[in-house]
């Protein structure tokens, strides 16, 4: 149980189009997921925390406007990078938070982005 | 201030033996969590263990254990009988609160189990 799905596991777009990365839920329902970014030996930093049925809660220092998050159901959560930059490659993960227990997250298995 | 602390980069293991990696951590909230994370080069994220901060005991889960020092604010994972497979990074993350949603994570040690 608590698998998560992430969609693409790697893409290569050009610089000035935008890119959408699905996280699903597989077999849980998650009302909370989130979005972190990891660069090459480092820790992973948190962009945004998405709740379904209502607007994201970005991290300081994270645009709002670049990074567009849905969380449209409660097994989806979509992050869509506008108008990608050379600087905007990176390895991003999605987690989505189990609703009783210790509340663990669970991750999915990242998307690796090259803006050319 | 740095909230998770894993002062060890890099560890090496034979194969077989056991191997402790390190976190502290810091936070003044009586209720908290922490978790073990590993990843692999594919880079998925792994979860592997968590401890409440009520936890009499310290947590158990196979081959893995957390040494849990409350009064030292240490989290330390132990791997008994590493495997090759266990070579991989490591994050020790914490959550805030009963039911607090975020985690931080610490830089993250890099595991290399040798044959």
């Amino acid at each position: 149980g608590a698998v998560v799905s992430q969609h693409p596991s790697r893409v290569i777009c050009k610089s000035g189009t935008s890119v959408k990365i699905e996280c699903r839920s597989l077999d849980f329902q998650a009302t909370t997921m989130f979005w972190y970014r990891q660069f090459p030996k480092k820790s992973l930093m948190l962009m945004a925390t998405s709740n379904e049925g209502s607007k994201a809660t970005y991290e300081q220092g994270v645009e709002k406007d670049k990074f567009l998050i849905n969380h449209a159901s409660l097994t989806l959560s979509t992050l869509t990078v506008t108008s990608a930059h050379p600087e905007d490659s990176s390895f991003y993960i999605c987690s989505a938070r189990v609703l009783a227990g210790p509340y663990e997250q669970y991750f999915g298995p990242g998307t690796r982005l090259t803006v050319t | 201030a740095q909230k998770i602390t894993q002062t060890q980069p890099g560890m090496f293991v034979q194969e077989k033996e056991a191997v402790t990696l390190d976190c502290t951590y810091d936070t003044s909230d009586p209720s908290y969590g922490l978790f073990w994370y590993k990843q692999p080069s594919s880079g998925e994220m792994i979860f592997l263990i968590y401890q409440g901060s009520y936890d009499q005991q310290n947590a158990t889960e196979g081959r893995y254990s957390l040494n849990f020092q409350k009064a030292r604010k240490s989290a330390n994972l132990v791997i008994s009988a590493s495997q090759l497979g266990d070579s991989a990074m490591y994050f020790c993350a914490m959550r805030e609160g009963r039911s607090g949603s975020r985690l931080t994570f610490g830089e993250g040690t890099q595991l290399t189990v040798n044959p």
